[in-house]
């Protein structure tokens, strides 16, 4: 079974440029997150869908970060403009339905952002 | 609203050994479940081990196991013969009741395992 498949694996931009990551959950898996993880830290959530449905984005910066989910599988997040402060690594997450209670989240491999 | 601290940046242990890695958290909540993640140094995260609250008896998997305090609120992970392919970042998380949708991640500990 193929896992959660994240690209690119590494951007390097400069700031005030946009930028998109992509992800591909597993299979069967209705729930998507998207974590920020700075350096040296643990990851914070950014977005949780179920389906096609933001069912949690109280954490996500709206005025300059954006994310779909077209057709309930790939997602898409997206940073417009970007500042140096969003170089970090940005991880793409899913399981099966989160009202199971015990989900266990399958993580992608990241995409590591740089902000020059 | 859930915290969960880890309080060793860095640890190091000697293969074969036994270490322990240490976590508590805070919730109000009474359900809930625990998890120890690992994320070795080409990032993908891969879960450990996992412990649900209502039960009493400490999870294990193999050379892993937890010892689960809820009264106290804590939450370790033991590696007994570690191996060398367990230096990683360790990261002990927390999902549960109006957070169960995402997982509330500690700072995380680097573990060592020096041959």
């Amino acid at each position: 079974e193929a896992g959660v498949v994240q690209s690119p694996r590494y951007k390097i931009i400069e700031k005030k440029q946009p930028v998109a990551f992509w992800c591909n959950p597993i299979s069967g898996h209705n729930t998507l997150y998207w974590y920020l993880q700075n350096l040296g830290q643990g990851p914070e959530l950014l977005i949780r869908y179920e389906n096609e449905e933001a069912v949690d984005d109280s954490q996500l910066p709206k005025d300059r970060f954006s994310a779909e989910r077209l057709k309930g599988v790939d997602s898409t997040l997206k940073i417009q403009p970007a500042e140096l402060g969003d170089s970090a690594v940005y991880l793409c997450a899913s399981s099966y339905s989160w009202t199971s209670g015990y989900n266990e989240q399958f993580f992608g491999p990241g995409t590591r952002l740089t902000v020059l | 609203a859930q915290t969960v601290t880890q309080s060793q940046p860095e640890m190091s242990v000697q293969e074969a050994e036994t270490v322990t890695l240490s976590c508590t958290y805070d919730t109000s909540e009474n359900n809930y479940y625990l998890f120890w993640y690992k994320q070795p140094p080409s990032r993908q995260m891969i879960l450990v081990i996992r412990q649900e609250a209502y039960k009493q008896q400490n999870a294990t998997e193999n050379r892993f196991s937890v010892n689960f305090q809820k009264a106290a609120k804590s939450f370790s992970l033991k590696i007994s013969d570690s191996q060398l392919g367990d230096t990683a970042m360790y990261f002990c998380a927390f999902s549960g009741g109006t957070s169960y949708g995402k997982l509330t991640f500690g700072q995380g500990t680097i573990l060592t395992v020096h041959p």
